[in-house]
């Protein structure tokens, strides 16, 4: 079945710093989304992208819709002790459930 | 809307005994499906229902795993007899539709089987 390659696995950053993580598949999607789970809690959606190339920022997080469908990015700029957690891709086909990546955990040195 | 629910948010049991997870999705979702999350292999989808109907139970791992929607605003997934290999956090979701709307997570079981 599909599956989506999300990474880095981990990431260890200062407070301030900026993150970058990034989703890619074999094959294409209609929908990205993103979610973040904090410890003890189940994934809450933070972005949703809808169309090739879509650019979208909430607050501090920016994520992309990838041209050729394949990948999306999110970016956290500024980090901030509460941005840990893990953070998982999902790309959306219309007609099968989401697929999710494996997640990456983020930790935040204060 | 409260959201999804799901109870218990722990449940440890010992091994050979039956356990039942229960949840209810968001009213007027017509999508509930069933995760389990694990260190190892992250989220696996077991089971997804539509309109109360079971739809691709492919991701339950073993007959032992079996879950059911009487109606439209409550599901179980049971495991009879539970392993201790069926330790993990186990996930309820609901959305509008199958993969091109957002899935709305509840909070989780946390299954430990000893």
């Amino acid at each position: 079945g599909q599956q989506l390659n999300q990474s880095p696995q981990s990431m260890f950053i200062q407070e301030g710093e900026d993150v970058s993580m990034n989703c890619t598949s074999s094959s294409i999607f209609n929908t990205w989304l993103w979610y973040k789970q904090d410890p003890g809690e189940g994934p809450v959606l933070l972005i949703a992208l809808y169309k090739a190339g879509e650019l979208t920022s909430n607050g501090r997080l920016t994520a992309q819709f990838g041209i050729t469908r394949k990948d999306s990015f999110l970016n956290i700029s500024a980090s901030i002790p509460s941005d840990v957690g893990i953070y998982f891709c999902a790309g959306g086909l219309g007609n099968t459930p989401l697929v999710f990546g494996k997640g990456t955990r983020l930790s935040v040195i204060a | 809307d409260a959201g999804v629910i799901q109870s218990p948010r722990h449940e440890v049991t010992e091994m050979g005994q039956e356990v039942t997870l229960r949840c209810k999705p968001i009213s007027g979702h017509d999508y509930l499906f069933w995760y389990r999350q694990t260190m190892m292999r992250g989220l696996e989808l077991l089971i997804y229902f539509n309109n109360n109907v079971p739809i691709d139970d492919s991701g339950m791992p073993e007959d032992r795993f079996s879950a059911k929607m009487p109606n439209a605003s409550f599901s179980t997934l049971k495991i009879q007899p539970s392993e201790p290999r069926d330790s993990a956090v186990y996930f309820c979701a609901s959305s509008l539709n199958v993969g091109g709307a957002e899935a709305f997570f509840g909070q989780g079981t946390r299954l430990t089987v000893v």
